[in-house]
């Protein structure tokens, strides 16, 4: 398997931009997470889904911020309109539920630069 | 609710030091338990795991002990290298999928 892929590894965009960020699973994994990476804030978890439903998006940073899951190999992350303090890695996540230990398989991230 | 402390970085250490990095953790219940280890410019990926209390969770020269009566998850290893620079991050899972994860130690192991 390619393991969880996210696209593009980086985004440089202007403030004001919409940005959108988007991520496939590993096939058959039934839950996706979004997190996002600061030196001041560490893995902050966004919002995750299972079986493509969004079961808890209370880590959304404001309304700027959107995510769906139109089918079980696709989601997107949203940004509009962008600001600088939105800058950071923004990782993809899923897991397999009924697996042991569920773990989670990341992808290898985006980073996002808002001038 | 749960949450996971972790030792602030960044550490330094010289090629074949010890490496102890520390984890508390807070929740209900019995949680599963994981380091995750981050290398530049990739993703996190699991190091290793234990289940219940007093397991031992290993992986390549890594240990670390489930201690349910300290609530601890210490990260060691007897001699590290170079390449073992990192974030290390622990994180703990107790019902469900979700992840708790702590806020990360950076290490840098010199020559």
């Amino acid at each position: 398997d390619a393991g969880v892929i996210q696209s593009p590894r980086h985004e440089v965009t202007e403030m004001g931009q919409e940005v959108t960020l988007r991520c496939k699973p590993i096939s058959g994994h039934d839950y996706l997470f979004w997190y996002r990476q600061t030196m001041m804030r560490g893995l902050e978890l966004l919002i995750y889904f299972n079986n493509n439903v969004p079961i808890d998006d209370s880590g959304m940073p404001e309304d700027r911020f959107s995510a769906k899951m139109p089918n079980a190999s696709f989601s997107t992350l949203k940004i509009q309109p962008s600001e600088p303090r939105d800058s950071a890695v923004y990782f993809c996540a899923s897991s397999l539920s009924g697996a042991i230990l569920n773990e989670q398989f990341f992808g290898p991230g985006t980073r996002l630069t808002v001038l | 609710g749960d949450s996971v402390t972790q030792m602030e970085g960044p550490v330094t250490l010289s090629e074949e030091a010890c490496l102890t990095i520390n984890c508390t953790y807070t929740a209900t219940g019995y949680p599963s338990l994981f380091w995750y280890v981050q290398y530049p410019g990739e993703g996190l990926q699991l190091l290793l795991k234990a289940t219940k209390a007093d397991d031992k969770g290993s992986n390549k020269g890594f240990e670390a002990t489930y201690r349910k009566e300290t609530t601890s998850f210490h990260l060691e290893k007897g001699s590290v290298q170079v390449s073992d620079s990192a974030v290390y991050f622990c994180a703990l899972r107790r019902t469900g999928n979700q992840f708790y994860f702590g806020t990360g130690t950076s290490l840098t192991v010199i020559p």
